[in-house]
């Protein structure tokens, strides 16, 4: 069975701080993409990643790929309530997503 | 340059109605695809398409149809609403590896 498994699921946070969000994954499709959703928006691209050990960042968010692990990392440095919002990590598998569940991310001043 | 654009954006319906979903992109991508979001969940595939005159089932196709005559348009088809059929929907398109783009949602209740 096709899986992909966030964690956590939620995420309270306090601005300045450091935090991952954990993304498994069970197929050996290694694209993997990350995307931030605000509520009753739609979803906004974050990272591509297409191979191992790939890494992206922007700003203060850092994307990760480990196909040996299965894993995908998103990681925050020194948070600010504007990345406050749901990211979904999903899964390419022949131009279907697997999506996870999706992190609730709130970051208080 | 507009990207992908569904339409309606809100839309109540009646249980046994029908009803299609538009979805059109204009940035010549070859795949396209339709997902469902509820409430606390990742999203499902629906129904996808990798060119025209080709679609395939994803996840969750039941209720629902697609079709792919030209490039641009990717139609999803509700045949008979029901109530579990209440969701967010979202189109997609894609040119292979350098990610999705997304429209911007259609809100559906069927009541």
């Amino acid at each position: 069975e096709l899986k992909v498994e966030q964690n956590p699921l939620f995420l309270s946070m306090q601005e300045g701080k450091n935090y991952t969000i954990y993304c498994n994954y069970s197929t050996t499709s290694d694209r993997l993409y990350w995307y931030r959703q605000d509520p009753g928006k739609s979803l906004e691209s974050l990272f591509v990643l297409l191979s191992n050990g790939a890494v992206k960042q922007e700003g203060r968010l850092m994307a990760s790929l480990d196909t040996k692990a299965r894993l995908s990392t998103l990681h925050i440095t020194a948070a600010v309530h504007d990345l406050s919002a749901t990211y979904f990590c999903a899964q390419d598998s022949n131009y279907q997503l697997i999506w996870g569940a999706g992190t609730k991310l709130i970051i208080k001043p | 340059n507009a990207g992908v654009t569904q339409t309606p954006k809100f839309q109540v319906l009646k249980t046994g109605q029908s009803m299609t979903l538009q979805c059109a992109q204009d940035m010549n991508h070859e795949y396209m695809s339709w997902y469902r979001q509820d409430p606390g969940m990742g999203l499902r595939l629906i129904h996808y398409s990798v060119g025209a005159g080709i679609t395939d089932q994803g996840e969750v196709p039941n209720g629902y149809n697609v079709s792919r005559s030209t490039t641009e348009d990717f139609p999803l088809r509700l045949l008979s609403a029901a109530p579990s059929q209440t969701s967010v929907y979202f189109c997609a398109s894609s040119w292979g590896a350098g990610g999705y783009t997304f429209g911007s949602g259609t809100r559906l209740t069927v009541v």
